[in-house]
């Protein structure tokens, strides 16, 4: 069974940075097709994609934040760590991580995700 | 703002079948393949469709997807009131970096 859980900072101060963890089990990171994804969703808005880092090592980003976002890895502790620079309060929003699988190069999905955490960007 | 526009909402009784579009374009719907999750409020978004067409485990069959150029379509037959959530398309663009977008999400009222 996959589990993955999401944890962090509940409240960050505009300008910080916020880093947040993934916590899985049930698979393995290393993994041909496997890899974790970053996506929020503001308070009464759309889901937003953030990241994704890949078996391989390959990530990507949102344009829009691209700048702001890392994805990192570490396979012996089964966790992805997202850190995002120079928080504002538009970036509130509850946090999901989700086990992604890559078939054939070019059919991907989301599944399943953590539960989620919910981060207020805030003074 | 999404590159895929879904309607804001979509409403039946019970026992009907309610269809939900997303339209996207030709970096996106029109090369990639799309899924469809479901999100109740307060819990974790669940996989309804991969593949354009494909159900998961678990899945009811009364949930179907389908693609045609640079639109696609979830539809609910059978309306439950367990169906009630916020619907959400996704998919990969790559134009001109790869990334993945989700609709701008559909509200179900049964």
């Amino acid at each position: 069974q996959i589990t993955l859980k999401e944890s962090g900072p509940t409240l960050v101060k505009p300008t910080q940075t916020l880093t947040l963890t993934c916590s899985f089990s049930g698979f393995s990171l290393n993994a041909s097709g496997v890899g974790v994804a970053w996506i929020r969703q503001p308070p009464g808005k759309a889901l937003e994609w953030l990241a994704l880092l890949y078996w391989n090592g390959d990530k990507e980003y949102s344009p829009s934040l691209k700048s702001r976002l890392t994805i990192t890895k570490d396979t012996s502790k089964n966790q992805v760590v997202l850190t995002m620079t120079n928080t504002d309060p538009v970036d509130t929003a509850t946090y999901y991580c989700a086990h992604s699988i890559t078939v054939f190069g070019v059919i991907s999905w989301f599944d399943p995700w953590g539960q989620g955490t919910l981060v207020t960007v805030s003074s | 703002q999404s590159v895929l526009t879904q309607p804001p909402s979509a409403s039946g009784t019970p026992g009907q079948r309610v269809t939900i579009s997303c339209s996207g374009s030709s970096s996106n719907i029109g090369r990639n393949t799309v899924n469809w999750y479901q999100h109740l409020p307060g819990t974790a978004p669940k996989l309804l469709i991969y593949g354009n067409d494909q159900r998961p485990p678990g899945v009811p069959d009364r949930f179907s997807g389908s693609k045609s150029g640079t639109a696609a379509s979830l539809a609910i037959s059978g309306l439950q009131s367990e169906d009630e959530a916020e619907y959400y398309c996704a998919t990969w663009d790559d134009s001109p970096n790869v990334f993945h977008v989700f609709g701008t999400g559909t509200k179900v009222t049964v």
